[in-house]
């Protein structure tokens, strides 16, 4: 069964930095895009940053380019999201999500990790 | 980048059909749209994609019989029947644009489905 778990968020100042995690069971990991999409309180789904099975393609949504970074490690299953200069407008869950090849949906989800900004 | 225009919020009775619309923004009118269901408190999950032909692929793990997809211009439906309790959820629609570094995915606002 295949289980994507989120880990690292918590509450920072505005200004300062997070990083998160997400460790992947039950697949092969390096076979696979991923990708972070986050829900600030009582909003909607706002994809932020994906990354491909190698690690060599990655894009980024405007909101967060310049200020986000992601990576990931296929030897230790794990995804990573490293988050600078974080303001109020990042406060949100942030899933990860593995991404169906060929198709590009985005066919498991972990349950979350929630990130607080505020002073 | 396609634009995904979905209405609020929706209600249906116990035991009754209701169906969830998904409008593409012009000029995307070949775009397949993903549907995902988030129920209070929990992560989403994938429900099927849809086409201008209907499902694509299979569904989600899980999902009910009662789900099911059309696509017609540039809307694309998501209907469930024998409405549940458990169905009731926030569902969003999604897609895929681009490739390679210039990848995105983008979200409509979702529908609140209310079961009364």
């Amino acid at each position: 069964q295949v289980q994507l778990v989120e880990s690292g968020g918590g509450l920072v100042k505005p200004g300062g930095s997070l990083r998160l995690s997400c460790a992947a069971s039950g697949l092969n990991f390096s076979d696979y895009y991923v990708s972070w999409i986050r829900q600030a309180s009582g909003e909607g789904l706002e994809w932020v940053s994906y990354i491909s099975g190698s690690g060599r393609t990655i894009n980024y949504a405007d909101s967060v380019k310049g200020r986000f970074t992601i990576s990931r490690d296929n030897a230790r299953n794990s995804l990573f999201l490293q988050m600078d200069s974080l303001g109020a407008e990042d406060s949100a869950v942030y899933y990860c999500a593995r991404v169906f090849p060929g198709d590009y949906y985005m066919d498991v989800w972990g349950k979350g990790t929630t990130v607080i900004v505020s002073s | 980048q396609p634009v995904l225009t979905q209405p609020p919020s929706a209600s249906a009775s116990l035991g009754a059909s209701v169906t969830l619309t998904c409008t593409l923004s012009s000029g995307y009118i070949n775009y397949k749209v993903d549907w995902y269901q988030q129920g209070p408190g929990q992560g989403p999950r994938f429900v099927m994609r849809v086409g201008t032909g209907g499902i694509v692929g299979s569904k989600g793990d899980g999902i009910p019989d009662r789900f099911s997809v059309l696509g017609s211009g540039l809307n694309r439906y998501l209907t469930i029947k024998n409405i549940q309790e458990e169905d009731e959820s926030d569902y969003y629609c999604g897609t895929d644009h681009g490739s390679g570094s210039s990848f995105v995915w983008v979200f409509g606002g979702g529908t609140k489905l209310t079961v009364l």
